[in-house]
């Protein structure tokens, strides 16, 4: 089966650093991927991991660990248009297609 | 980033009427498209896969003759709600892949309003 975990919701300062969880298990491994989305819009591609390892793309980062099935997205020097969920996704087949996705953590970034 | 639309919106129809959503790749070709599902305040379900020119996906429990789905390009793909119920009114976002295993870029979704 499939099973992604992250925390539902979490609050942080703006200015400070935040670092948001994602626990899976999955019958196969192509890659996480972690997703920004605004209330009431699409969800918009952050990163893309499929080695351990950190991942630094500006105030975004993300690490994977493959033998611990986990994962997170550090948000640095938040801004408050960074309130919105994020979701991890798991691309878990063999074909590296069909993504199956977190519940979603509501981030709220507070002044 | 690669860039997906979605037409219409939003739309508010009335129970028992379909309705037809467009998901269109811009600038790559998709040979992949996803469409999804999403209820207020919950995470995108998966609803189908679809490879141009083949049949879809379905995932279990979407009914493949109430939401069907076209894929005859390599970059439009289209959703069509048959016989839709208030049950239906969601937010539907797709999304296109233009290769396996490369990341999902989504559509910027289409509200559905079913009275």
């Amino acid at each position: 089966g499939q099973n992604i975990d992250q925390p539902t919701e979490m609050t942080a300062t703006e200015g400070a650093i935040v670092q948001i969880n994602c626990t899976y298990q999955t019958s196969g491994f192509n890659g996480l991927f972690w997703y920004q989305q605004h209330a009431g819009e699409a969800p918009t591609f952050l990163s893309y991991n499929v080695l351990d390892g950190l991942e630094e793309k500006g105030r975004f980062s993300s690490f994977l660990s493959r033998s611990k099935g986990y994962s997170y997205l550090l948000l640095k020097e938040l801004q408050m248009k960074d309130s919105a969920s994020y979701l991890c996704a798991v691309s878990g087949d063999n074909y590296g297609q069909n993504f199956v996705f977190g519940p979603g953590t509501r981030l709220s970034v507070l002044p | 980033g690669a860039v997906v639309s979605q037409h219409p919106s939003r739309v508010i129809c009335k129970s028992g009427t379909s309705v037809k959503i467009e998901c269109r790749s811009l600038d790559f070709q998709a040979t992949t498209m996803f469409w999804y599902r999403q209820f207020p305040k919950q995470s995108l379900m998966l609803m189908a896969t679809s490879n141009e020119g083949s049949k879809a996906t379905y995932e279990q429990g979407v009914e493949k003759d109430k939401f069907l789905i076209n894929h005859a390009s390599l970059t439009l793909s289209t959703l069509t709600v048959t016989s839709a119920h208030p049950e239906d009114s969601s937010f539907y976002i797709c999304s296109a892949s233009g290769a396996p295993k490369e990341t999902q870029y989504f559509g910027p979704g289409t509200r559905l309003l079913v009275l």
